[in-house]
């Protein structure tokens, strides 16, 4: 089946920029998603990409998609304290379900 | 609107104990999802439905039931309780399923079983 990767822990210094990395399985992706957990809550979308675009950019946000390598990155510009959360990434096809990967832990130090 | 409303936030129950995790959104979507979240698995999908009458099991379906008797609701029963199942449970909601149409999700149940 889909399988989604990432690597569970990544720590920046506030005011550098941060690069999580996914990689997928799926080539029949159509969409593929980040998503950001807070301590003690839901997810909520942070941004998402069509599979026909290799980057995407949304104000400190940048999303960059390898499709021939399934790879799929999130750029975070001057990381801020805030930021710190788990982020996940997600993919899904057209009348298929969501697969997510298992969530990468940002720690923002001072 | 309220979006995804979950209930309760948290539970504690001892093995065997049944209970159901309540789920609804106002938002008139379609598809209707539960996942379980437990520390380096990410989200694992246990059951979802694509309309009001129609469920259907996904990854990690043992141990649970669910119903879709109208469109706003989608509550999740534990039949026997075990401590295998002590995790953090999502609930979430599109306006379809596979159209890029994102998710949106409910606030979650911490489950404690003994």
């Amino acid at each position: 089946g889909e399988d989604v990767e990432q690597s569970l822990f990544l720590s920046v210094r506030e005011g550098d920029s941060s690069v999580i990395n996914c990689t997928y399985t799926d080539s029949s992706s159509t969409y593929l998603y980040w998503y950001k957990q807070e301590p003690g809550a839901g997810l909520q979308l942070l941004t998402y990409i069509f599979s026909n675009m290799d980057m995407k950019q949304d104000q400190r946000l940048t999303v960059l998609l390898n499709k021939k390598d399934k790879h799929l990155s999130l750029r975070i510009a001057d990381t801020q304290t805030g930021d710190s959360a788990i982020y996940f990434c997600a993919e899904n096809n057209y009348g298929q379900n969501f697969v997510f990967g298992p969530g990468t832990r940002l720690s923002v130090l001072p | 609107n309220a979006g995804v409303t979950q209930t309760p936030k948290f539970q504690v129950l001892k093995t065997g104990q049944s209970m159901t995790l309540q789920c609804a959104q106002d938002m008139n979507h379609e598809y209707m999802s539960w996942y379980r979240q437990d520390p380096g698995m990410g989200l694992r999908l246990i059951h979802y439905s694509v309309g009001a009458g129609i469920t259907d099991q996904g990854e990690v379906p043992n141990g649970y039931n669910v119903s879709r008797s109208t469109t706003e609701d989608f509550p999740l029963r534990l039949l026997s309780a075990a401590p295998s199942q002590t995790s953090v449970y999502f609930c979430a909601s599109s306006p379809r399923t596979g159209i890029g149409e994102t998710q949106y999700f409910g606030p979650g149940t911490r489950l404690l079983v003994l």
